[in-house]
């Protein structure tokens, strides 16, 4: 049972260049996140995707673009990267076919740490 | 809109004592709340969840929390902390539409 697959785990940056994000989940979620998590700020939500074939802001979009490739598999990218996106990206997924959504809980990733310099 | 506050960024406690970790929560509709643990270099684990029925909830790793709706708490607790129960513990509530919206998170330091 992989859960929520992120690669890489690590990664630097020059400023100004570009990366994506991967993730793939294999366990039939609807619903996929990226998240990124500074000191003392917690994790805050970047984009989401509800179900395949949507993709939503969230709370710091800023900066990124995101991909629903499939139902597995959701991408973020960094076109221009700069030093204040610096941080650790976390994936998730939620939402299994029929299971009522207030039972939602999030399956995590073990996350990306990029350092843009 | 609804968003949780983790009152207290740092706890510490020794090993064997009560743990309890501070959670208030915002939210205009009846709220669905959890509980996250993260060790060092991982990421989220579910601890345990509040949906509706009882307030009492149990998780794993004997931790607790008690929905208490008319002081608009979640508090976890667990009563005799472990020297691997050493971790940061976040907070969260759904804000409806599948997404949750995390406090800023607690470490707990546990002593020997």
């Amino acid at each position: 049972n992989a859960g929520v697959t992120q690669t890489p785990k690590f990664q630097v940056l020059k400023t100004g260049q570009s990366m994506t994000l991967q993730c793939a989940q294999d366990m039939n979620h609807n619903s996929m996140y990226w998240y990124r998590q500074d000191p003392g700020m917690g994790l805050r939500l970047i984009y989401y995707s509800a179900s395949e074939g949507t993709t939503d802001k969230g709370e710091v979009p800023n900066g990124y673009n995101v991909s629903r490739l499939n139902k597995r598999e959701f991408s973020l990218r960094l076109e221009s990267a700069a030093p204040s996106q610096t941080s650790v990206y976390f994936c998730a997924s939620s939402g299994s076919p029929g299971q009522p959504k207030e039972l939602y809980g999030y399956t995590f990733g073990s996350g990306t740490r990029l350092t843009v310099v | 809109a609804q968003s949780v506050t983790q009152l207290g960024s740092h706890v510490s406690v020794s090993e064997g004592a009560l743990v309890l970790l501070r959670c208030n929560y915002s939210s205009s509709v009846p709220p669905y709340l959890f509980w996250y643990v993260q060790y060092p270099n991982q990421g989220l684990q579910l601890l345990l969840k509040y949906t509706t029925g009882a307030t009492l909830v149990k998780g794993i790793n004997g931790f607790e929390a008690e929905f208490k709706k008319s002081e608009t708490s979640f508090h976890l607790t667990k009563p005799s902390a472990h020297m691997s129960d050493a971790a940061e513990y976040f907070c969260a509530v759904n804000t409806g539409f599948q997404k949750l919206v995390f406090g800023t998170g607690t470490r707990l330091l546990v002593s020997p």
